[in-house]
């Protein structure tokens, strides 16, 4: 499985931008990159996936260069809301389709 | 649909106590999943079941055992609760492969005395 590493933590203001990188040096061929959302005494939940270049929905923007060795997560104009800690996760295709593993996350916290 | 539901949400146990969570998702899910996350920390992987009469250990296995009773259901027993078992155990849920997401519940926080 591909380890992934991320900053423990980040501070933000209301109405930035904010971007969050993770490490994936030793990505496989087949895997894609997930991310996901988790606040205070909720289970995590999924913000975007993608396998290679940009990918966007209503929420998120994610961003692989061609190497795949890294990804960044982009939140547009982020609210006190999106206090929360963000976890990459790698893995999918044909290889070890059971067993998905987190790490510590990124604690971001948006201030006013 | 009410997504993966897992029961009790609060529990106390004395050092000692035997205990079972349990976990249920309606979504027809093959892939079951068991995490446990500490004050502070992220989720770790406890056991899985890739599909209906599989489990296999995760990261954090020692102290706990799991029965995928059937597609929908997969239990996390104690047989013997330690304090250092205090956390929140969550339980989550995927169709298939790593590459789908996963779904969770919304979480039991356990406390061993």
């Amino acid at each position: 499985l591909a380890k992934t590493t991320q900053p423990i933590s980040m501070d933000s203001y209301e109405g930035q931008e904010v971007n969050i990188t993770c490490s994936h040096n030793n990505i496989a061929t087949n895997d894609y990159i997930t991310w996901y959302q988790q606040f205070p005494s909720q289970g995590p939940r999924f913000i975007i996936q993608g396998y290679k270049t940009k990918v966007t929905n209503e929420v998120a923007s994610l961003f692989i260069p061609a190497d795949r060795k890294s990804s960044t997560l982009s939140l547009p104009r982020v609210s006190l809301s999106d206090t929360a800690v963000y976890y990459c996760l790698v893995g999918g295709g044909n290889t070890n389709a059971g067993k998905s593993t987190f790490g510590d996350g990124t604690t971001l916290t948006v201030k006013p | 649909n009410a997504g993966v539901t897992q029961t009790p949400k609060f529990q106390v146990l004395k050092t000692g106590q035997s205990m079972t969570l349990q976990c249920a998702q309606d979504m027809n899910h093959n892939s079951m999943y068991w995490y446990r996350q500490d004050p502070g920390m992220g989720l770790r992987l406890i056991y899985y079941s890739a599909s209906e009469g599989t489990t296999d250990k995760g990261e954090v296995p020692n102290g706990y055992n799991v029965s995928r009773l059937n597609k929908r259901e997969f239990s996390l027993r104690l047989e013997s609760a330690a304090p250092s078992q205090t956390s929140v155990y969550f339980c989550a849920s995927r169709l298939d492969r790593s590459n789908e997401k996963l779904f969770f519940g919304s979480g039991t926080q356990l406390s061993v005395l």
